[in-house]
């Protein structure tokens, strides 16, 4: 069966530090990636997408990247964090192939101080 | 960007009640999906609905898809306590496999 794990679960960081968080899949091959972020009370905004291994797209402009160094490994990462980055971070994944679910991680909770 | 918005925002029920929340959408979808989110926890996949059905069942889930309005409606049966959760929709078009999802809608489920 398929797994995805988020780490680390929680991350407290100061305003310009840098960021990594990791999402990783077991159990299927070639998956489609996806890093998401949640604000409080709110809906998921899509961050970055990747269908392959070194293939991003980004959906929103902002002070975060992504990459996909491994089939199952997906990154994202930010040089300084702002304020404005704090939220729940959810990675995920789907199998594409004409199949649109998608299955989430438990979440990275951020907050920039 | 949001397509779909959750209505209500918000619903309190009693244990054993039937729950029902409304889902809009404004371009055209190739599926229609709902989600649960229990309190800082991911998203988990609930049911999928195609552009050509109308009504889905999954246990104690009904859904309804209504492309001439572009609206969608999660009906919970029977409501328990394990029920309490944020219930979103999340539309996708075809081939495109990205999703994009509304607000939610928060359920609480009273003992």
């Amino acid at each position: 069966s398929q797994t995805i794990h988020q780490w680390p679960a929680t991350l407290v960081q100061p305003v310009g530090s840098p960021l990594s968080l990791e999402c990783t899949v077991e159990g299927t091959s070639n998956p489609n990636l996806y890093w998401y972020r949640q604000a409080a009370g709110r809906g998921l905004q899509l961050l970055f997408y990747s269908v392959g291994i070194g293939q991003i797209s980004s959906e929103v402009p902002q002070n975060l990247s992504a990459s996909r160094p491994q089939d199952r490994q997906f990154i994202l990462s930010s040089k300084k964090l702002l304020l404005s980055d704090s939220g729940f971070y959810l990675c995920a994944w789907s199998t594409g192939e004409g199949s649109y679910e998608q299955y989430f991680g438990p979440g990275t909770r951020l907050t920039v101080t | 960007s949001q397509q779909g918005e959750e209505d209500p925002q918000a619903l309190s029920i009693q244990e054993g009640e039937n729950a029902t929340m409304n889902c809009s959408y404004k371009t055209s979808i190739n599926n229609l999906q709902w989600y649960r989110q229990n309190s800082g926890r991911g998203l988990v996949h609930l049911i999928l609905i195609r552009s050509n059905e109308r009504e889905k069942h999954s246990g104690r889930l009904r859904v309804t898809l209504d492309t001439s309005k572009k609206s969608s409606s999660l009906l919970i049966t029977a409501s328990r306590a394990a029920d309490t959760a944020s219930y979103f929709c999340a539309t996708d078009s075809r081939g495109d496999y990205k999703l994009s999802f509304g607000a939610g809608t928060t359920v609480t489920v009273r003992a």
